[in-house]
């Protein structure tokens, strides 16, 4: 069956505009994490779904984040007034139930510029 | 923030010779998982090991989880080519209250033909 699927898988935009990165999880995983990994260093933390509702929403680093599920499979999560700090890999993932081993897409690479 | 501390960063043998590579992680888990990621990919589940069990083993893995030194070693046997990439440990923290997977910077293993 297909994966986590993430688009776009580059996305270049300059400082100061809004950008909004899109997760299809695997069908009937329930649990939905993004993480966001800098060249070099491990995957981070940023927010975790269960159903339609952020679990804990404790890594993002400030408000300009954002995410949604809304209707408990696609998240979108969202980012305002970008900074250059925020180049990285957005990285979704996906389980069947808590504490499931993690489906990982292929991330988006994000380069604000 | 980064729980886990992979050892060594970087890792380079011959096809044939065993890998190993530790982690080190510092509050009380309920499970550890160790993850794999070739360049420009997601993270894959490769093992998940509880925090009631001391070895486990899958095909040409083993991994040992030692509670009282908060640290575990992954060990990839005959290796190949193919095995090349970086490996990450990640855990979960029993007190956080939510399921929040934490992962270290990651062992870059390369397996020379």
């Amino acid at each position: 069956g297909a994966g986590v699927s993430q688009t776009p898988s580059n996305k270049v935009t300059e400082k100061g505009k809004y950008v909004e990165l899109r997760c299809d999880p695997i069908s009937g995983h329930t649990a939905l994490y993004w993480y966001r990994q800098s060249l070099g260093q491990g995957p981070e933390f940023l927010i975790y779904f269960q159903g339609t509702g952020a679990a804990d929403d404790s890594g993002l680093p400030n408000d300009r984040f954002f995410a949604v599920r809304p209707e408990g499979s696609v998240s979108t999560l969202k980012i305002q007034r970008t900074e250059r700090g925020d180049s990285a890999v957005y990285l979704c993932a996906s389980s069947l139930t808590d504490y499931s081993p993690l489906h990982f897409g292929n991330g988006t690479r994000l380069t604000v510029t | 923030s980064q729980q886990g501390e992979e050892d060594p960063q970087a890792l380079s043998i011959q096809e044939g010779e065993n890998a190993t590579m530790n982690c080190s992680y510092k509050t009380s888990i309920n499970n550890l998982q160790w993850y794999r990621q070739n360049s420009g990919r997601g993270l894959v589940h490769l093992i998940l090991i509880r925090s009631n069990e001391r070895e486990k083993h899958s095909g040409r893995l083993r991994v040992t989880l030692d509670t009282s030194k908060k640290s575990s070693s992954l060990l990839i046997t005959a290796s190949r080519a193919a095995d090349t990439a970086s490996y990450f440990c990640a855990t979960d923290d029993s007190g956080a209250g939510s399921y929040q997977l934490t992962f270290g910077k990651g062992t870059k293993l390369s397996v020379i033909p």
